[in-house]
């Protein structure tokens, strides 16, 4: 079945800076992958979602890459604020069907003032 | 248009009980799915429901069930509780799933077993 794997646990920077985080997976490559905010005490928030086809996406100053060679998706946040602190899952379909999502462990992201 | 509802928010039950939890989808979302969310094991599926039919199960036990009424609200029910049961149990609405379209979650249940 499919495995996902996240960076880090934690992950603290300073406000300003840019924040990436991985996001790896094994055994099939999806057809797209999707990556969640999820704040405490509440659910995800779907964020971006990134097909096999495309190398990069983008939503205001949040970037996603998909490397189906590297079995990697790389989530960038620039110019990162205390307010973009929470937890950030990917997820990705676990078969061809999409019916059964797979999550990753999540990274944990601490923006400093 | 109003999000994803799940009742109750919070909950204490004790060893072998059962329990049940309620999730309203987002007004015309027909696909369902449920998950359990634990520090350990992370969010984890637990089964999906379209048109009143669960397409899809996650690896848990059968004391994990499930259903969905016609109006798209599903309910969850576990029963004989364990200490281990206890975790933020999510549903996630979509349109249809096995498209790429989005999940929205909701709020959560908080379960806690003594």
């Amino acid at each position: 079945s499919q495995k996902i794997e996240q960076n880090s646990e934690a992950l603290n920077i300073q406000e300003g800076k840019t924040a990436t985080l991985t996001c790896n997976y094994t055994n099939y490559s999806p057809a797209y992958l999707q990556w969640y905010r999820q704040d405490p005490g509440r659910g995800p928030v779907f964020l971006l979602l990134i097909r096999e086809n495309e190398k990069e996406k983008r939503k205001e100053r949040l970037k996603v890459t998909f490397d189906t060679t590297l079995k990697q998706s790389l989530f960038h946040i620039t110019a990162s604020q205390p307010a973009d602190s929470a937890t950030y899952l990917c997820a990705l379909p676990s078969d061809n069907y999409g019916q059964n999502f797979v999550f990753g462990p999540g990274t944990r992201l601490s923006v400093l003032p | 248009k109003a999000g994803v509802t799940q009742t109750p928010r919070y909950l204490i039950k004790t060893r072998g009980q059962q329990v049940t939890l309620s999730c309203s989808p987002i007004s015309g979302h027909r696909s369902v799915s449920w998950y359990q969310q634990t520090p350990g094991q992370g969010l984890q599926f637990l089964f999906e429901y379209f048109s009143e039919t669960q397409r899809n199960k996650g690896n848990f036990p059968g004391r994990f069930s499930g259903r969905q009424f016609s109006n798209s609200r599903s309910e969850m029910n576990v029963s004989t509780l364990e200490l281990g049961d206890s975790a933020l149990y999510l549903c996630a609405s979509s349109l249809v799933l096995g498209s790429t379209d989005t999940q929205y979650f909701g709020p959560g249940t908080r379960l806690t077993v003594l």
